[in-house]
């Protein structure tokens, strides 16, 4: 079955420091997306990345960088000196099947970073 | 480019009682979800709608249904509401076809559902 865990529930850390929330899933496909959003405290869940499951290389977007690693399955993700507006729930999560829209999450990690 | 609107915002019910939510999804976009945020937690998939017709369900029950029209701006009912369904419900919209777009849901800022 497909699942997806968070197992840190909530970080604080200060402003500038670099920050990694862990992903790890299960799943029976082969071939496979994943995610990642960010919640604020407005409620919306606001799309960070969508990475194939073919693809390993590691992803960069300005402050934001993903650690996709197969073998362990895992899908982490690292935010680079951290600003206040970082704060909010990040949820990692999969389609329930390969071909679903039908997305599975984690429980989300709580980041909250303090001035 | 109108993001997926949601409304309202809040609802107070009381058990027993019937709601309908709204959602407007994304222009361009065809298909529309229903997840169920509880505290603390991630959401949970309800249902999706394409072409006006139910394509998935989650495990819930029967009490809950849902309607798109042909704007595909979807509704979510929830009849003989129970305690436990106070939740935040979010609506994701996405495009069927294109393979750039697909796989990827864009949310609401979500209904928030307090049943007394």
């Amino acid at each position: 079955a497909q699942k997806v865990t968070q197992a840190q529930t909530e970080i604080s850390v200060v402003e500038k420091e670099d920050v990694t929330l862990d992903c790890v899933y299960e799943t029976r496909d082969t071939t496979y997306y994943l995610f990642w959003y960010k919640q604020p405290p407005s409620g919306e869940l606001v799309f960070l990345i969508r990475r194939n499951s073919f693809d390993e290389q590691n992803e960069i977007s300005g402050r934001y960088s993903w650690n996709f690693q197969k073998s362990t399955s895992s899908f982490n993700f690292t935010i680079t000196a951290s600003q206040v507006v970082d704060s909010a729930v990040y949820f990692c999560a999969l389609p329930l099947s390969g071909g679903s829209e039908k997305l599975v999450f984690g429980k989300g990690t709580k980041l909250t970073v303090n001035p | 480019d109108a993001g997926v609107t949601q409304s309202p915002t809040h609802l107070i019910k009381t058990r027993g009682q019937q709601v309908t939510l709204r959602c407007s999804p994304k222009s361009g976009h065809d298909t529309v979800s229903w997840y169920q945020q509880a505290l603390g937690q991630g959401p949970q998939f309800i249902f999706q709608y394409y072409e006006e017709e139910e394509r998935q369900r989650g495990n819930f029950p029967d009490r809950f249904s849902g309607h798109q029209f042909p704007n595909y701006s979807s509704e979510l009912n929830v009849n003989a509401l129970l305690l436990g369904d106070s939740a935040l419900y979010l609506c994701a919209s996405s495009l069927a076809r294109g393979p750039q777009k697909k796989n990827i849901q864009y949310f609401g800022a979500g209904t928030r559902l307090s049943v007394l």
